[in-house]
């Protein structure tokens, strides 16, 4: 298996542009994370979804955030305008929630390291 | 809520040292414990899991058992090398519809040649 696949692995943006950052999970997964890494505040879950609907987003930080998955193999996160304080490493996840079960491992993509000027 | 506390970081040890990270944990029920590694430029790896009280997650040396009764999944490696070089997390999952999980702060740990 390929693994989670995030692109792009780096993007460079100025302030106010709009940013898209792609995910495709493991195939056969159910639950897609969508994560935010800093020096300053380490890693925080901005939102997961289990089979395509979000279930939480309590960690999105503002409006200007939002995600989507419109299939099971597809999610994007998509920051609209972008601030140089959202510069941080963004990465997916991706896992298989049992029925009725306990939370199983969850697999991380590379990352896309975002610079905001 | 559920929570994840790790040890105050970072550590710097000599190759061959016997390494200790301590993590413990707050949760209802009976959730499952990871140890997850990232490597500098890299996302999270599992290293290790168990998924209930008493097992003993084991991978590339390292070692970690789920107590119950202290609440606490600390890690072990008898001899670290310097690729051991990386940042530690600690992770708590749910039982039930709750898939995510609950990651400690990360520990950096540094080993001299």
């Amino acid at each position: 298996d390929a693994g989670v696949i995030q692109s792009p692995r780096h993007e460079v943006t100025e302030m106010g542009q709009e940013v898209t950052l792609r995910c495709k999970p493991i195939s056969g997964h159910n639950s897609l994370f969508w994560y935010r890494q800093t020096m300053m505040r380490g890693l925080e879950l901005l939102i997961y979804f289990n089979n395509n609907v979000p279930i939480d987003d309590s960690g999105m930080p503002e409006d200007r955030f939002s995600a989507k998955m419109p299939n099971a193999s597809f999610s994007t996160l998509k920051i609209q305008p972008s601030e140089p304080r959202d510069s941080a490493v963004y990465f997916c996840a991706s896992s298989y929630l049992r029925r009725g079960g306990w939370t199983d491992t969850q697999y991380f993509g590379p990352g896309t390291r975002l610079t905001v000027l | 809520g559920n929570s994840v506390t790790q040890m105050e970081g970072p550590v710097t040890l000599s190759e061959e040292a016997f390494l200790t990270i301590n993590c413990t944990y707050t949760a209802t029920g009976y959730p499952s414990l990871f140890w997850y590694v990232q490597y500098p430029g890299e996302g999270l790896q599992l290293l290790l899991k168990a998924t209930k009280a008493d097992d003993k997650g084991s991978n590339k040396g390292f070692e970690a058992t789920y107590r119950k009764e202290t609440t606490s999944f600390h890690l072990e490696k008898g001899s670290v090398q310097v690729s051991d070089s990386a940042v530690y997390f600690c992770a708590l999952g749910d039982t039930g519809a709750n898939s995510k999980l609950t990651f400690g702060k990360g520990i950096t740990l540094s080993v001299r040649p």
